[in-house]
């Protein structure tokens, strides 16, 4: 139990476009998912945490304005990156928490974004 | 913000040396947990400490949560070539709710 489904798992996209990834709970209800991303050979860094039914909390030096994250419900939500850039190029993972997992957070497999 | 500086950064070992990892922190935390991370993976949770001065075992693999409440220690015994990954260090400090503050990460090589 206690499964995340992040998808795609990897996309290519032309600068300037935007892309929506999407993180979905399959088995459980979330009312809080978390957005990270991870740079190769770095760890992973908290952009977001996303609340379902309120605005998503950014952390600092993350562009809200570019990194737009919705909630609309318990299983899903998505992060879409905003005309995308080279440097946006990234493995971004998600995360939700089980309210009776001895868990603290369960991670998705992430979605490798490549920006050409 | 905070960090969690690990180290080793990285490891090369051959298969059934025992490992030895920490993990350190200028302030304190309520909980330290240790994952696991595949290339092209998420994370996924090995161990997890929820007191001071806490030893857990999981199989192969030995944490404990420092007394000081900024360390923790992760072992790997007879190490075997699916060890081979990348361990972060995690943790809970206090007033964060859920949020997870991550470590640099020990790089894991294990030759035959």
């Amino acid at each position: 139990g206690a499964v995340v489904s992040q998808h795609p798992s990897w996309v290519i996209c032309k600068s300037g476009t935007s892309v929506k990834i999407e993180c979905r709970s399959l088995d459980f209800q979330a009312t809080t998912m978390f957005w990270y991303r991870q740079f190769p050979k770095q760890s992973l860094m908290l952009m977001a945490t996303s609340n379902e039914g309120s605005k998503a909390t950014y952390e600092q030096g993350v562009e809200k304005d570019k990194f737009l994250i919705n909630h609309a419900s318990l299983t899903l939500s998505t992060l879409t990156v905003t005309s995308a850039h080279p440097e946006d190029s990234s493995f971004y993972i998600c995360s939700a928490v089980h309210p009776y997992s001895n868990q603290p957070q369960h991670f998705g497999d992430g979605t490798r974004l490549s920006i050409l | 913000g905070q960090q969690l500086n690990q180290s080793p950064q990285s490891m090369f070992i051959q298969e059934g040396e025992d490992v030895s990892m920490n993990c350190t922190s200028s302030s304190i935390f309520n909980t330290w947990l240790w994952y696991k991370q595949d290339p092209g993976e998420g994370p996924v949770l090995l161990i997890a400490l929820y007191k001071a001065g806490e030893l857990t075992s999981n199989g192969r693999l030995t944490a404990q949560f420092g007394i000081t409440r900024k360390d923790s220690f992760l072992n790997i015994s007879a190490s075997i070539p699916s060890d081979v990954g990348i361990y972060f260090c995690a943790g809970h400090s206090p007033g964060t709710a859920s949020k997870l503050t991550f470590g640099t990460g020990t790089r894991l090589q294990v030759t035959l």
